[in-house]
């Protein structure tokens, strides 16, 4: 079965703080997508990264990066210098489309990030 | 594009009462999902079509609950009878799984819908 963990419920920084939201997914799949979303507390659900299962490159987006390790099944997500209007719930989700899968999400539970000036 | 776009943005209605909350997916986006918030339970997926046929409605809580697409451009989700327990705030989301686009595969948000069942 396809499950995705985020341990984190909440953490709380300080403004300039680097933070990493850690993400670790179960899939008996060899190929599928991994994604991070963030629901700022305007509530829309915005979508941040989609990463392929078989191209494990990091990739690095102004203050965002992701880390995806397929041995550890983890796809961690790290805020560098991080901001008050990084503030937001951010989602990790999985899915098997690659596969032939129905391009359904499987979302994990979410982390609470709070950015405190 | 505009994006995908649920109206209404916030409703409020009595126990008992019909509810009906509309989504305009992305134009060309061949699967759409309705997905339900809440504390206790995160994001539930509730159903999703493809090319506007259902496919899977295993996540619909209850009979009172249904959802419809009639073309393309256009969803329903539909509680009758209302009850308190279905306060939530009910996604909309499209994505595109044919050709060779780099939105491929991804699922774009509606806005949400807030519903309060009082």
């Amino acid at each position: 079965a396809q499950k995705v963990t985020q341990a984190q419920t909440e953490i709380s920084v300080v403004e300039k703080e680097d933070v990493t939201l850690d993400c670790v997914y179960e899939t008996r799949d060899t190929t599928y997508y991994l994604f991070w979303y963030k629901q700022p507390p305007s509530g829309e659900l915005v979508f941040l990264i989609r990463r392929n299962s078989f191209d494990e490159q990091n990739e690095i987006s102004g203050r965002y990066s992701w880390n995806f390790q397929k041995s550890t099944s983890s796809f961690n997500f790290t805020i560098t210098a991080s901001q008050v209007v990084d503030s937001a719930v951010y989602f990790c989700a999985l899915s098997d489309a690659i596969s032939g899968g129905d391009n359904k999400l499987i979302f994990g539970a979410g982390t609470r990030l709070a950015v405190h000036p | 594009d505009a994006g995908v776009i649920q109206s209404p943005r916030h409703e409020v209605t009595e126990m008992g009462q019909e509810v009906t909350l509309r989504c305009k997916p992305i134009s060309g986006h061949d699967y759409l999902f309705w997905y339900r918030q809440t504390m206790m339970r995160g994001l539930e997926l509730l159903i999703y079509f493809n090319n506007n046929v259902p496919i899977d409605d295993s996540g619909m809580p209850e009979d009172r609950f249904s959802a419809k697409m009639p073309n393309a451009s256009f969803s329903t989700l539909k509680i009758q009878p209302s009850e308190p327990r279905d306060s939530a705030v009910y996604f909309c989301a499209s994505s595109l799984t044919s050709g060779i686009s780099r939105s491929k595969n991804i699922q774009y948000f509606g806005a949400g819908t807030r519903l309060s069942v009082l």
